[in-house]
């Protein structure tokens, strides 16, 4: 398998649910990034992970707890959310240290909280 | 503060027709790379075309091509003799050279539907 993957594609839970998403990459990158997309705004960094450690984290609400076991590997673990949580949930994968490496993503899970 | 726009919430073109999509970019960098991202209605961010601060010549690929005129902070996208499935959101992004964690900003997107 190439690329960038994430699952689930699709994800609808409640408030008080707990679930996780799931990101890997095959590219041999060294970082890996969260990405929230909501409609009509842009693309909102959530989380970066360089080398395994995290160099980002942009004031995002403690209901998000991300994971990176390795430099293949990205979770974001989702507890408590609101209905404002509901948007698209990009992975992407890159090399820092060198700006002119374009992101790859992954397909998204478009996760809706009921 | 970097700061990525695009003016262009919908555009349309017709088949076979040539379309350019606008991005201007503001950034105190004195390198960085401009990148233009395609996504489709299943979601997935494709990656089209890069250009570099610093390259003399615009970028190609295939149908893609940016029009960089770096005095005036713009990238905008061309596509050449449009295809149907060429329908889809383009996002314009920026990676300045300086950031750690290779931090991209992106647009807020145009929307491009080609008519048959």
């Amino acid at each position: 398998e190439t690329g960038v993957t994430q699952t689930p594609r699709h994800l609808v839970m409640g408030m008080t649910n707990k679930k996780s998403l799931k990101c890997e990459q095959h590219l041999g990158h060294n970082a890996m990034y969260w990405y929230k997309q909501s409609a009509k705004k842009p693309l909102e960094l959530m989380f970066v992970y360089s080398l395994e450690e995290r160099v980002e984290n942009n004031s995002v609400p403690s209901r998000f707890s991300p994971e990176c076991p390795n430099s293949s590997h990205l979770f974001l673990h989702l507890h408590t959310l609101q209905p404002e949580d509901s948007a698209l949930y990009l992975c992407a994968s890159g090399d820092t240290g060198d700006w002119d490496s374009a992101l790859h993503f992954g397909n998204g899970t478009r996760l809706t909280v009921t | 503060a970097q700061k990525i726009t695009q003016t262009q919430p919908g555009m349309f073109v017709q088949e076979k027709e040539a379309v350019t999509l606008d991005c201007t970019y503001d950034t105190s960098d004195p390198s960085y790379g401009l990148f233009w991202y395609k996504q489709p209605s299943s979601g997935e961010m494709i990656f089209l075309i890069y250009q570099g601060s610093y390259d003399q010549q615009n970028a190609t690929e295939g149908r893609y091509s940016l029009n960089f005129q770096k005095a005036r902070k713009s990238a905008n996208l061309v596509i050449s003799a449009s295809q149907l499935g060429d329908s889809a959101m383009y996002f314009c992004a920026i990676s300045p050279g300086t950031n750690t964690g290779n931090q991209f900003y992106f647009g807020t997107g145009t929307s491009l539907t080609v008519i048959p």
